[in-house]
């Protein structure tokens, strides 16, 4: 079963503009990363954030953690062409070796 | 430093022929992690191996198996293929598999299930 949701499922934006994806997980977590994939490849490790962290800067890229309502939220500001992927958060419980992952959100950047 | 490599990148089969699939991971990484991903049930998680013993089994029927070698390649099997086995394999690697560290992907291997 899926552990997080994305939301929303497709976002489509213009370059330039600032794109935010939404996580929500059902569970108590030690860590929740974020992925992107791009078509027809593997995922890409963006970014890490541990559940006793609130936000995370990496670049272009800002990460919250509320763990109170069990969400997350990805920040892309000044969005490229090259940015047009799916992302997707993946959550961690109880070093059981697995990372469950959400269903993503497919981010279209148009030039 | 050498990415995450798996082999075949494209595969097709018939119902009930079997598969195994490779993967080897960046050098030094000690976890492999295999992933099926369809657009309907998205990353599911199949098993994960570190030092050639399975820590983790997702939720997959026994004709999906694996193993690890010394030196840390992975192989998965997959048995009596059926039409829904048709997937984007996934498989990651990493230092030592806990959720604290990143997962470093392969670029899958496509099987398509005739």
């Amino acid at each position: 079963s899926q552990q997080g949701e994305e939301d929303p499922q497709a976002l489509s934006i213009q370059e330039g503009e600032n794109a935010t994806m939404n996580c929500s997980y059902k569970t108590s977590i030690n860590n929740l990363q974020w992925y992107r994939q791009n078509s027809g490849r593997g995922l890409v490790h963006l970014i890490l954030i541990r559940s006793n962290e609130r936000e995370k800067h990496s670049g272009r890229l800002r990460v919250t953690l509320d763990t109170s309502k069990k969400s997350s939220s990805l920040l892309i500001t000044a969005s490229r062409a090259a940015d047009t992927a799916s992302y997707f958060c993946a959550t961690d419980r109880s070093s059981n070796y697995k990372l469950t992952f959400g269903k993503g959100t497919l981010l279209t950047v148009n030039p | 430093k050498a990415g995450v490599t798996q082999t075949p990148r494209y595969l097709i089969k018939t119902r009930g022929q079997q598969v195994t699939l490779s993967c080897s991971p960046i050098s030094g990484h000690r976890s492999v992690s295999w992933y099926q991903q369809t657009p309907g049930q998205g990353l599911q998680f199949l098993f994960e191996y570190f030092s050639e013993t399975q820590r983790n089994k997702g939720n997959f029927p026994g004709r999906f198996s694996g193993r690890q070698f010394s030196n840390s390649r992975s192989e998965m099997n997959v048995s009596t293929l059926e039409l829904g086995d048709s997937a984007l394999y996934l498989c990651a690697s990493s230092l030592a598999g806990t959720g604290e560290q990143p997962q470093h992907f392969g670029d899958g291997t496509r099987l398509s299930i005739l």
